[in-house]
């Protein structure tokens, strides 16, 4: 049963095209993540949400946005892509922030490829 | 300042144990996790230590020391399956996690 869900898989667009990537999930989790992760590196916190209250890394372009309308659902707009904005683009979950640690549960990833 | 850091890659025989190491430096700590993920996948959670000790877990195991701030993997009867990055990650006091790059896993028969 998928948990985290990620729309889509594998994403091209062409530079300075607009995307925006989606992310659902079933576990009624408070707390989303939205993560870059380029090869053999670190996964890079770039958002979350506990629950609608929006945390913006301090670092994150402004290039990147993010919107949650509700529980179940995240999304990532990328205004204008870069190519140094390829990369994978993990979604995460988790239960509680802020009581103690909680794992995170992470989507599969969308493979973002700018042409 | 934060930082952390693991092993860039290792490799281990099929059968064989092996053990990740992990180092980090930080003022607040809430627990330390270990990942794994495999090529092109999402990472898939481990382990978890808050306390100083071993848990184990089946074939994986993994230590704390927060005096020393570090953590290790232990991976025992290694198998194929088992070739993937091993990602180590400590919560910081805001609880955010604090990500390392990834030790490389390779596998040989």
């Amino acid at each position: 049963d998928a948990m985290v869900i990620q729309n889509p898989r594998y994403q091209v667009t062409q530079f300075g095209k607009p995307v925006t990537l989606s992310c659902s999930q079933t576990l009624n989790h408070n707390v989303m993540y939205w993560y870059q992760q380029k090869s053999s590196q670190a996964p890079k916190l770039l958002f979350h949400y506990y629950d609608k209250d929006f945390n913006n890394e301090a670092d994150t372009p402004d290039n990147f946005q993010s919107r949650r309308p509700n529980t179940s659902f995240c999304f990532l707009d990328i205004r204008s892509p870069g190519l140094g904005d390829a990369a994978m683009y993990l979604c995460a979950t988790s239960r509680v922030a802020g009581q103690g640690a909680d794992e995170q549960y992470f989507g599969p990833g969308t493979r973002l490829t700018v042409t | 300042g934060q930082n952390i850091d693991q092993p860039t890659e290792m490799t281990a025989t099929e059968g064989a144990i092996v053990q990740i190491n992990c180092t980090y430096q930080t003022s607040g700590f809430n627990g330390l996790f270990w990942y794994q993920q495999h090529a092109g996948e999402a990472p898939t959670f481990l382990s978890y230590n808050v306390l100083d000790g071993l848990e184990e877990k089946g074939r994986f195991s993994s230590f704390l020391s927060r005096s020393k701030g570090y953590s290790y993997l232990l991976l025992k009867e290694l198998q194929m399956k088992d070739s993937a990055s091993y990602l180590c990650a400590f919560m910081d006091s805001n609880y955010q996690l604090i990500w390392g790059a990834g030790t490389k896993l390779i596998i040989k028969p």
